[in-house]
């Protein structure tokens, strides 16, 4: 079966632009969440997809905004970027049906505000 | 406000020491407590996982308790190996909600 995939790997912006980034879950899973990682505050949870729906959110400003496709695939977006996104972003997949699924993680996108 | 402290920030030890790691967390009951572990550049990658019932669980060299009244969680590695080096994250779920700690990074030196 293949992991969690992320596209891109990399990516630099600059202060006040926009990005799209992009999570294909594990084949069958149906709830994507995606973490923000930084060194000073360690991954920090954006929010959480189940079925196309946003089921759970993190403490983040309205920037930062997500959505899931119906094949599970989902997408976060960031506008108008700060110095301070600049961070690992994380999507993880699980079955997501409310008992304790482990998460499965992609390796992530690095993205740099400049 | 609800907090997941995993007391030390990094942690060296000897090969073939046990290595213990800790989970405290205030202002939350989770039903479950998960630990991951995460190499450089890399997402993180479940490794064990422990029910709010449960007071240990083990899986070849690592074992995890789960201490609801001191609201902690250990996580030990036996016989540790330089391979076992790798930041550990505990990870608290509660109701499709799962929130991290901020990772400790172990060192094994040879």
């Amino acid at each position: 079966k293949a992991g969690v995939t992320q596209t891109p790997r990399y990516l630099i912006k600059t202060r006040g632009q926009q990005v799209t980034l992009s999570c294909s879950p594990i084949s069958g899973h149906r709830s994507v969440s995606w973490y923000q990682q930084t060194p000073g505050q360690g991954l920090q949870f954006l929010f959480e997809y189940f079925s196309e729906t946003q089921r759970n959110k993190g403490n983040f400003p309205g920037r930062f905004s997500g959505r899931q496709f119906s094949n599970s695939r989902s997408e976060m977006n960031v506008s108008t970027l700060e110095l301070g996104d600049s961070a690992l972003y994380l999507c993880a997949s699980s079955a997501g049906t409310g008992g304790p699924s482990p998460l499965h993680f992609g390796n992530g996108t690095r993205l740099t505000v400049t | 406000s609800q907090k997941i402290e995993q007391n030390s920030e990094a942690l060296n030890i000897q090969e073939g020491k046990t290595a213990t790691l800790t989970c405290n967390y205030t202002n939350y009951s989770p039903a479950y407590l998960q630990w991951y572990r995460q190499d450089p550049g890399r997402g993180p990658v479940f490794l064990l996982l422990i029910r709010e019932n449960e007071k240990e669980k083990r899986k070849e060299r690592l074992k995890v308790t789960f201490d609801t009244t001191l609201k902690q969680s250990l996580f030990h590695i036996t016989a540790s190996q330089p391979a076992d080096s790798a930041t550990y994250l505990c990870a608290l779920l509660n109701n499709n909600d799962m929130r991290f700690g901020a990772g400790t990074r172990l060192t094994v030196k040879p």
